[in-house]
């Protein structure tokens, strides 16, 4: 089975810049989520996807960041403007069901972004 | 209020040794899951346990074993054996069941440093 697939890997941007980041869940997934990784710090949440619908995305900062899940697969989160404060790993994680207590979030790679 | 609680930031083992690293969380919802992830340096996420919180016994996955002590809402993982590969950053995480959003929340992770 194919994990889930995330680009670019790395990406320097300078701040104000615009920048976005795609994400291919397991096929068959239904649920994909986005976190932010801050250096020496654990993931949080940034959106839940049901299919193509949000589930949460409390924890977005919707001034700047946006995300879509179009058919209710592919994923991509934008950003824009970047501010030196969202220099962080985007990680993109994807689950058959939400609701199962032991659903078990599989992880993409990550896409690392650095804003100067 | 920070749900997930790891008071470790790093930890320090021999090879062969068996290490605990500590987790403690704070929920009101008597339906949740634990789970620990590692993430190497290569930065992706990889599932290693999981414990319901219904579960009468802890919960083991070859050399990981999770020490479930409900009363005292901890939920501390033992490697046992240690190997150089185990080196990595370990997160304990939560996912209360009867939320709307069943993402994971994250602690901000204890450094396992493995040595021969």
């Amino acid at each position: 089975e194919a994990g889930v697939a995330q680009s670019p890997r790395y990406k320097i941007i300078e701040k104000r810049q615009s920048v976005a980041f795609w994400c291919n869940p397991i096929s068959g997934h239904a649920t994909l989520y986005w976190y932010q990784q801050i250096l020496g710090q654990g993931p949080k949440l940034l959106i839940q996807f049901q299919n193509n619908g949000v589930v949460d995305d409390s924890q977005l900062p919707k001034d700047r960041f946006s995300a879509e899940r179009l058919k209710g697969v592919d994923s991509t989160l934008k950003i824009q403007p970047a501010k030196l404060e969202d220099s962080a790993v985007y990680l993109c994680a994807s689950s058959l069901l939400p609701s199962s207590g032991a659903n078990v979030l599989t992880f993409g790679a990550g896409s690392r972004l650095t804003v100067l | 209020a920070q749900k997930i609680t790891q008071t470790q930031p790093g930890m320090f083992v021999q090879e062969k040794e068996a290490v605990t690293l500590d987790c403690t969380y704070d929920t009101s919802d008597p339906s949740y899951g634990l789970f620990w992830y590692k993430q190497p340096s290569s930065g992706e996420m990889i599932f290693l346990i999981y414990q319901g919180s219904y579960d009468q016994q802890n919960a083991t996955e070859g050399r990981y074993s999770l020490n479930f002590q409900k009363a005292r809402k901890s939920a501390n993982l033992v490697i046992s054996a240690s190997q150089l590969g185990d080196s990595a950053m370990y997160f304990c995480a939560m996912r209360e069941v009867n939320q709307a959003g069943t993402a994971l929340i994250f602690g901000k992770g204890t450094t396992l440093s493995v040595s021969s």
